[in-house]
């Protein structure tokens, strides 16, 4: 069965901070692995990535795939509380098949 | 920019009501999605359709229904909605059916009592 670990579940840092969030997965019919931000409405789109080893970079925020070990990381440095969220990751299956994971619930302190 | 948009934001039924979800998006993509989002669960998909009058079932179809007679316009249907179903529902479309990136409506929270 398709899955999508995401972890941690919630963690809760210090404006200035450094966050690395982790994405796990399992999938039969790899294409492409995103990433999310949801605030209280809809998920926004932060990156898509389908090739190992090539860091997407927006800002204060970077992510990079390894299909090797079928993971992804998104890091975002110098953390603000504007960047308080829940970050989704995604991994695209076959032709249609979205599969989420449950989240990462990041809280910035000020 | 990419326009998704949800005929609500929250809503209240009563058990055994028939429930109508639009979702209208304004950049003439091919495909349209809808999710339930509960929480420890993460995003799950409900229906998918890839054309007009073109649908597919997602991973949890059963006691949902949809439409898409327009393009623009993917309807979700609760026959007889149940308290299982209070839920968050998220709509979303995008241009790339085989791994792109998807754009989503604000979402409707739906309770039903």
């Amino acid at each position: 069965e398709d899955k999508v670990v995401q972890s941690p579940l919630s963690l809760v840092v210090h404006e200035g901070d450094t966050v690395t969030l982790n994405c796990s997965y399992e999938v039969t019919n790899f294409r492409s692995l995103l990433w999310y931000k949801q605030e209280k409405k809809a998920p926004t789109f932060l990156f898509m990535l389908t090739s190992s080893g090539i860091e997407k970079k927006s800002g204060r925020l970077s992510s990079i795939l390894d299909k090797k070990e079928l993971f992804s990381i998104l890091n975002i440095t110098a953390t603000q509380t504007g960047d308080s969220a829940v970050y989704l990751c995604a991994v695209v299956s076959g032709t249609y098949k979205y599969i989420f994971g449950t989240g990462t619930r990041l809280k910035v302190l000020a | 920019d990419v326009k998704v948009t949800q005929s609500s934001r929250y809503l209240v039924k009563r058990t055994g009501e028939k429930v109508f979800l639009e979702c209208v998006q304004d950049m003439d993509h091919e495909n349209m999605f809808w999710y339930r989002q509960d929480p420890g669960l993460g995003l799950r998909l409900i229906y998918f359709s890839y054309d007009v009058k073109m649908k597919e079932k997602g991973d949890i179809p059963e006691g949902y229904s949809v439409s898409r007679e327009k393009k623009e316009r993917f309807s979700l249907i609760l026959e007889s909605a149940s308290t299982n179903q209070t839920s968050m529902y998220l709509c979303a479309s995008s241009l790339d059916r085989v791994s792109g990136e998807q754009y989503f409506g604000p979402g409707t929270r739906l309770t039903v009592t």
